[in-house]
Parts: structure tokens; sequence; C-alpha cells
């Protein structure tokens, strides 16, 4: 069973850096294929694809965000972590974190989503 | 990359079939048969419902099926039931090896 959980800080000021983590379980990126993405989602409007890592730290951003975003993953520990510099309220969110397995174009599996708000 | 354009919202009676289009371009949806949907009820995360434009994961009731013609991709819901009500959300690959999402459709159920 796969299973994804995000943390980070629930609060930042605008200008700052926003760091996330995402620790998963029941799958590895040292596994051929898989990958982890992130996606947020303002309150009440859509999803946003943000970025993707894949397990041989192949590593792609939506371009209207690339310029901000920085993926890593940590594979010993099960973790990707997402920097967005320069932060502004309209970043306040809910950022997920999701599993992409192997030769699949789709996130199969989410994690609860953590809610980031950007204020002074 | 825009987003994928879907209706804001649709509705249907409890058993009667409703359908959610989703329209892109020839770099997305048009390109390629990677589009998916996912369930997303208020509060939670979202749920894949539909891979690959017509595939359903195991645990995904049969009443869900997609399609796709040019580069409007569909979902379909039939036997509309109270638990389908929920916000709708297509997802395709893109040519820049990316994903864009649509807007999301809610789902009302009369």
């Amino acid at each position: 069973q796969i299973t994804l959980k995000e943390s980070g800080p629930t609060l930042v000021k605008p200008t700052q850096t926003l760091t996330l983590t995402c620790t998963f379980s029941g799958s590895s990126l040292s596994t051929s294929g898989v990958g982890v993405g992130w996606i947020r989602q303002p309150p009440g409007k859509a999803l946003e694809w943000l970025a993707l890592i894949y397990w041989d730290d192949d590593k792609r951003y939506s371009p209207s965000l690339k310029s901000r975003l920085t993926i890593t993953k940590d594979t010993s520990k099960n973790q990707v972590v997402l920097t967005m510099t320069n932060m502004d309220p309209v970043d306040t969110a809910t950022y997920y974190c999701a599993h992409r397995a192997a030769v699949a174009v789709y996130f199969d599996i989410w994690g609860q989503g953590t809610m980031v708000t950007v204020s002074s | 990359q825009s987003a994928l354009t879907q209706p804001a919202s649709v509705s249907g009676s409890p058993g009667q079939s409703i359908t959610i289009s989703c329209t892109g371009t020839s770099s997305d949806v048009g390109g390629y048969n990677y589009v998916s949907w996912y369930q997303q009820h208020p509060g939670k995360a979202p749920k894949l419902m539909i891979y690959d434009v017509s595939n359903r994961p195991s645990g995904v009731s049969n009443r869900f099926s997609g399609s796709k013609s040019g580069n409007t991709a569909s979902l379909t819901i039939s036997g509309l039931q109270a638990e389908d009500e929920a916000d709708y959300y297509c997802s395709s690959y893109t040519s820049s090896s990316t994903q864009v999402f649509g807007g999301g459709t809610k789902l009302t159920v009369l």
C-alpha cells in the first residue's frame, strides 16, 4: 500500500522561500519509472501541476513557475522536497504530493495535502 | 501551457448519465492517449478515476468511463448516485513532457 504525506510550514511571509517535504512509503524512487510530483490548489480553485521528479533524477517543471521551483529527492529516506522561492499571497494553496507508478502518465496515489498561507 | 477547458458545472438526477468534456490542443489531449480523470470530494485529496483515456483503476466503479475524440476527452458517469457529487478534473500529458489539469467541473446530483 502506497501512502504519501506532505509536511512543511503552514504560514510563510511574502518574498520568503517555501520548503515542502513529501514522505512516502510502499514505493521507492530507486525503482525504474517511478516518479513523485507536486500539485497545488488555491482555495476554491482548480488543481495546478507544479513539478515531477523521476527515479533517475530527471525533473520536470511547470513552464509558468519553472524559475521559482526546485524539486529534489532523497531516495534513502523516501522523500521528495519542493522549494518555491519568492512566495506571494497568490501562492496560498493546498499543496499535494502524488505518486506516479512506473510507465504511468498519471498520479495513482495522492497525499492528504498541506495548506500553506502566504501572509505578512 | 494553458489549462484544459472543462464546463464549470454539470448536473443530473439519480440514475441518469452525464458527460463532462475536457478540451485541449494537439500539444496535449489531441497528441497523446494520456488523459486521466480525478474525482475530488470537498476537503479531500483527488482520487484517480480514469487513466490513459479509458482505463479504470482497480476498485473504481464501471459506471465511470472515458473516451477521446480529437482534442476533446470525455468522462461519462452512468447510473448517477448521490456519492458521485464532487468536483472532477481532467489531466493530460503535454508536448513539454509535463502535465496540465483542467479547470474542474462541479457535478451536482439533483
